[in-house]
């Protein structure tokens, strides 16, 4: 089965400062990985995902971006944080083709930014 | 992926069965629909998942309708710790799209 390492699990930022959030795969070869953001009282929001390496899909404009320099490595960055950047950022996983293989989620990341 | 309708809230009370309905009336016929809960301030966890058939699992059973419209989710035992949001989904199996999370259902197990 997949098992989703994402880090820190809390973040405190200033307004203006840059962003990296790091999310690793195990268990799987080849997933699709997939960048959420949820607001608070709100449902999920899906930021970007990436079918394989270098490949990345946006699905909502922002001043975020997504990387995946490894197979299993799915990083979410900014140069400059807004305050509306706030939220749980979560990591999910799925396997190609596989039926039985639903969505795992990392435990998430609580970003505040002030 | 098609639309599902959830009820915003239920309440259940401890040791009863809590059953969370869902529409998806535009489902396709490839598309499975899947159930996640999430508790508050961690990731969503997989709970279910069907495509024509009832399943069960050791968690929870889920039950579609012959014309795969709509679905639901039983705990049959709900306890304190099952109180969550709960979502349902509808989609393709191994699809790269994304999963459409609507709002869900906020279920409160009452003691």
């Amino acid at each position: 089965s997949q098992t989703i390492h994402q880090w820190p699990a809390t973040l405190v930022q200033p307004v203006g400062s840059p962003l990296s959030l790091e999310c690793t795969v195990e268990g799987t070869s080849n997933p699709n990985l997939y960048w959420y953001r949820q607001a608070a009282g709100r449902g999920l929001q899906l930021l970007f995902y990436s079918v394989g390496i270098g490949q990345i899909s946006s699905e909502v404009p922002q001043n975020l971006s997504a990387s995946r320099p490894q197979d299993r490595q799915f990083i979410l960055s900014s140069k400059k944080l807004l305050l509306s950047d706030s939220g749980f950022y979560l990591c999910a996983s799925t396997v190609p083709g596989r039926p039985n293989y639903g969505y795992t989620f990392g435990s998430g990341t609580r970003l505040t930014v002030v | 992926d098609a639309k599902t309708t959830q009820p915003p809230s239920m309440d259940c009370a401890e040791g009863r069965a809590a059953n969370l309905p869902c529409n998806h009336s535009t489902i396709s016929g490839n598309e499975y629909v899947y159930w996640y809960r999430q508790i508050h301030s961690q990731g969503p966890q997989y709970i279910i998942h069907g495509l024509k058939n009832n399943e069960t699992n050791e968690m929870a059973s889920l039950i579609i309708t012959e014309d795969r419209k709509s679905s639901t989710l039983i705990l049959p035992h709900a306890t304190l710790r099952d109180t969550a949001v709960y979502y349902c989904i509808v989609r393709v199996a191994g699809s790269a799209r994304q999963l459409t999370f609507g709002s869900g259902t906020q279920l409160t197990v009452l003691p």
